[in-house]
């Protein structure tokens, strides 16, 4: 596709479900990041892919997030047992690795945990 | 531990003017350094970046000034227009190895006209 594209854009979920946030990459981008910015934070990085493994995965706040990518396109975001302290914005960003490329972000998806 | 800052949380500035944004790292393996805009509900988007063999870079009204010594970079923006007014983040990157993107807490500005 054109651009980054994320989905759903919103979601509400209540607290202890489970949910899995999807993002789809610009074609022929090789890696791959999530970040999730809270209300009134900065970005914070969750996880890194580089092709369908994950170099960089300091960021997931807990074990009760995961992600996965597969076939070094479509990678989805994991969050188990949901609590209200994980509703924030996640974004997702690809690039062609490489020397001095830059990463173009998704829209997002709004993750509200009532 | 954080790597890219941004002291100045918000920056108010007349219309016409120059903004300059500034942006402190401490990581000496960072070698590409970007800068973001952000508006709400809106992923952020590409604006310019500077890769350290350089000292500046110019793009139309933006130019982004770095000083690998003192580990400092700053978007100077002229002349400042009111669809400016927006969140502005830097981010840095080594070229090689980890490729993890670190970015600074952002700069709310405000262009008044």
């Amino acid at each position: 596709g054109a651009g980054v594209s994320q989905s759903p854009s919103n979601k509400v979920t209540e607290k202890g479900k489970d949910v899995e946030l999807r993002c789809d990459p610009i074609s022929g981008h090789t890696a791959l990041y999530w970040y999730r910015q809270s209300l009134g934070q900065g970005l914070e990085f969750l996880i890194y892919f580089q092709g369908n493994s994950a170099p960089d995965k300091s960021g997931l706040p807990s074990d009760r997030f995961s992600a996965e990518r597969t076939g070094g396109s479509v990678s989805t975001l994991t969050i188990q047992r949901t609590q209200q302290e994980d509703s924030a914005v996640y974004l997702c960003a690809s690039f062609r690795s490489g020397l001095n490329t830059e990463a173009f972000f998704g829209q997002g998806t709004r993750l509200t945990v009532v | 531990d954080q790597q890219v800052k941004q002291n100045s949380p918000s920056l108010s500035v007349q219309e016409g003017r120059i903004s300059i944004l500034n942006c402190d790292y401490t990581n000496s393996m960072f070698d590409y350094f970007l800068w973001y805009k952000k508006y709400p509900a809106e992923g952020p988007t590409f604006l310019i970046s500077i890769s350290s063999i350089k000292d500046k870079n110019e793009d139309g009204r933006f130019t982004v000034f770095l000083n690998k010594s003192a580990k400092h970079l700053s978007l100077h923006i002229v002349p400042s227009q009111p669809g400016d007014s927006a969140v502005y983040f830097c981010a840095a990157k080594a070229n090689f190895g980890n490729e993890k993107l670190t970015f600074g807490t952002g700069t709310r500005l405000t262009i008044i006209p």
